[in-house]
């Protein structure tokens, strides 16, 4: 099938790490994303990783991809009231169209 | 930066209406994209386009119509609107095989 599987809800305390987790099923994927989305507004581009790297890390944001379990994660380091947000991630198909599927989304609350 | 401009943040329309919404991206990107987003579905692709002219049905096209007439520019035309058309409109742009840039979405009502 076509899904990229997302758990729906995850809730933290200011200050720990945070890791949102996402399985997708495109194994000829070449870039995986992270999205961001507030509320009321637009999915900002947050990383991306390649699909030949195991990690990535950029600032406060690491993201993992196991290849042979199609396993991606993102973790947040000393996360932030303002990280409260939905991540998505999104892969892209790698036929002619190049549409990004994207999964539904984790609600991240960061509690005070 | 690239920049994904959506005309308008709040639409309210009526059954029946037109309906036009209008995208524009400043980074000279071949690929345009409009999904719409509800709670509980996600993000379901409606259009997009490859270029200038082109355009291709997404997953979910029925009741809707696009516009690529300018490269910067891709419109979303909501040819008799109704009410299960109401939803949160997303513009997107990409290079080919890129990431994609978001707008900041339309919240459209149709009464």
């Amino acid at each position: 099938g076509e899904d990229v599987e997302q758990s729906l809800f995850l809730s933290v305390r200011e200050g720990d790490s945070s890791v949102i987790n996402c399985t997708y099923t495109d194994s000829s994927s070449t870039y995986l994303y992270w999205y961001k989305q507030e509320p009321g507004a637009g999915l900002q581009l947050l990383t991306y990783i390649f699909s030949n790297m195991d990690m990535k890390q950029d600032q406060r944001l690491t993201v993992l991809l196991n290849k042979k379990d199609k396993h991606l994660s993102l973790r947040i380091a000393d996360t932030q009231t303002g990280d409260s947000a939905i991540y998505f991630c999104a892969e892209i198909r790698m036929d002619s169209s190049y549409k990004l599927i994207f999964g539904s989304g984790t609600r991240l609350l960061v509690r005070p | 930066d690239v920049k994904v401009t959506q005309s308008s943040r709040y639409l309210v329309k009526r059954t029946g209406e037109k309906v036009f919404l209008e995208c524009v991206q400043d980074m000279d990107h071949e690929n345009m994209f409009w999904y719409r987003q509800d709670p509980g579905l996600g993000l379901r692709l409606i259009y997009f386009s490859y270029d200038v002219k082109m355009k291709e049905k997404g997953d979910i096209p029925e009741g809707y119509s696009v516009s690529r007439e300018k490269k910067e520019r891709f419109s979303l035309i909501l040819e008799s609107a109704s009410t299960n058309q109401t939803s949160m409109y997303l513009c997107a742009s990409s290079r080919p095989r890129g990431p994609q840039h978001f707008g900041d979405g339309t919240r459209l009502s149709i009464l």
